[in-house]
C-alpha cells in the first residue's frame, strides 16, 4: 500500500466515449503526476502538477484532460481515444518536483480502446 | 537531455542465483539522481533506491545491492540468492536538475522460476 489509490483498476471504452480516471493520495504531497505505460516502451510523463498548478505538459494530445482540484486529488479525462491510447495509466505523488524527490505510485488504470 | 538504457529486456533466472541488472545512464549535468524502481504484477512502482551522482559508495540493504560508477555511467543492480516473490519489472531512473522531470529505462523484466 504506497498511500495512492486510482480507480477504476480496469477500463474499456469506445472511441466515442468520454470517461475518467481518478487519482487520490493520503500522503500530504504537493506534487501529482500522470504517466503512460505502453507495451515494451519506457514509461512517459504526462502531466505534472505542483500545489494544483499544472507545470507540466509532455506535449499530450487534448483528447486527455487532466484535472486537480486540490493536492489530494487528480483526474484524467478521456474523449474521443484512439485504440493506440490504450496501455496502463499510473498516477505518482512525491512531496515537491525537485530532481532528488522519490515518486509513491498507484496501481493505475489499464485502460483498452476499443 | 537525459537517457537511461536497460540493455536486458527479459532475464530469467532460477531461485537462489545472483542477477544483476544493468543500467546505463546520459546527462550533461553534473548533479543528478538516480533511482531503481520495482514494478510487481499488482502494477505499482515500488521505490528501491536512490543515489547522488556526488556519492558514489556502494549500498547493500539485504539481498539488494547496488554498483554505482560514474566512470562507465552506470548504476547496476544485483540481487543475490533470488526468489519467486523477486518477479518484477525493474526499472532504473534519471533526474538532473536541467531536464526537470524523472527519465525511466525501458525496463527489465524478470523472472525467478522456483
Amino acid at each position: 500500500e504506497t498511500g495512492v489509490t486510482q480507480t477504476p483498476r480496469h477500463l474499456v471504452m469506445g472511441m466515442t466515449n468520454k470517461k475518467s480516471l481518478k487519482c487520490e493520495q493520503h500522503l500530504g504531497h504537493n506534487a501529482m503526476y500522470w504517466y503512460k505505460q505502453s507495451a515494451k516502451k519506457p514509461l512517459e510523463l504526462m502531466f505534472v502538477y505542483n500545489f494544483k498548478e499544472q507545470t507540466e505538459n509532455n506535449s499530450v494530445p487534448s483528447r486527455f484532460s487532466p484535472e486537480c482540484p486540490n493536492s489530494s486529488h487528480l483526474f484524467l479525462h478521456l474523449h474521443t481515444l484512439q485504440p493506440e491510447d490504450s496501455a496502463l495509466y499510473l498516477c505518482a505523488s512525491s512531496p515537491r518536483t525537485a530532481e532528488n524527490e522519490k515518486l509513491f505510485f498507484g496501481s493505475g488504470t489499464q485502460l483498452s480502446v476499443l | 537531455a537525459q537517457k537511461v538504457t536497460q540493455a536486458q529486456t527479459e532475464i530469467s533466472v532460477v531461485e537462489k542465483e545472483d542477477v544483476t541488472l544493468d543500467c546505463v545512464y546520459e546527462t550533461r549535468d553534473t548533479t543528478y539522481y538516480l533511482f531503481w524502481y520495482k514494478q510487481p504484477p499488482s502494477g505499482e512502482l515500488v521505490f528501491l533506491i536512490r543515489r547522488n551522482s556526488f556519492d558514489e559508495q556502494n549500498e547493500i540493504s539485504g539481498r539488494y545491492s547496488w554498483n554505482f560508477q560514474k566512470s562507465t555511467s552506470s548504476f547496476n543492480f544485483t540481487i543475490t540468492a533470488s526468489q519467486v516473490v523477486d518477479s518484477a519489472v525493474y526499472f532504473c531512473a534519471l533526474n538532473s536538475g536541467s531536464a526537470r522531470q524523472l527519465t525511466f529505462g525501458s525496463g527489465t523484466q524478470l523472472t525467478v522460476l522456483p
